[in-house]
């Protein structure tokens, strides 16, 4: 079962940042948190990842709170491309095992 | 370089055949994975590949579903007797060392 929990739609206005919440209060020490999105019709697509810190890359921001039961991933400043169902997911990277669950994700529309 | 490629991309079959569904990871890769998207769903999981350990098949639905990884690259899903509830887009992905997955444009398929 998916470890993660996401609201399943929002709104955003073009422009704006784009704030999406996720809670993993189950999440264990040597497990990363990812995000990918899926925009409609294609394959999933790798967004961002973290363990402890926060991080930032050209698509987007991630900020994990310090008992790293939920994260944000924030989109800066939102556009119509960017309208996807995004999701969060944790993974256990053992030497040997790197079994990937994902969740239903959420549902973002940016509105023009 | 080139990503993951799928084929076909589009099967259409009739209920009780069975169908072959190839993957190509990105060469080097050594994890596979094989998810499983019905329309409006989110990402089901099926099997994973790593290395040469022995797959994690906990997610197949059923024991028409089987996979193989044959020398550590090229991946086929093969369901037999196919029904109407095994119509969804098949999705193939690849990561390096645990690292982020990349997916597949998936297959199709239809169940008549």
């Amino acid at each position: 079962d998916a470890k993660t929990t996401q609201p399943p739609s929002m709104d955003c206005a073009e422009g704006r940042a784009a704030n999406l919440p996720c809670n993993h209060s189950t999440i264990s020490g040597n497990e990363y948190v990812y995000w990918y999105r899926q925009i409609h019709s294609q394959g999933p697509q790798y967004i961002i990842h973290g363990l402890k810190n926060n991080e930032t890359n050209e698509m987007a921001s991630l900020i994990i709170t310090e008992d790293r039961k939920s994260s944000t991933l924030i989109l800066p400043h939102a556009t119509l491309r960017d309208t996807a169902v995004y999701y969060c997911i944790v993974r256990l990277m053992k030497t040997s095992y790197d079994k990937v669950i994902f969740g239903p994700g959420t549902s973002l529309s940016v509105i023009p | 370089g080139a990503g993951v490629s799928q084929s076909p991309s589009n099967k259409v079959t009739e209920k009780g055949k069975d169908v072959e569904l190839r993957c190509d990871p990105i060469s080097g890769h050594t994890a596979l994975y094989w998810y499983r998207q019905s329309l409006g769903q989110g990402l089901e999981f099926l099997i994973y590949f790593q290395g040469n350990s022995a797959p994690d098949k906990s997610g197949l639905p059923s024991d028409r579903f089987s996979a193989e990884r044959t020398g550590g690259s090229v991946s086929t899903l093969t369901i037999q007797r196919t029904q109407q509830e095994d119509s969804a887009v098949y999705l193939c992905a690849s990561s390096l060392n645990r690292g982020e997955q990349f997916f597949g444009p998936g297959t199709r398929l239809t169940v008549l």
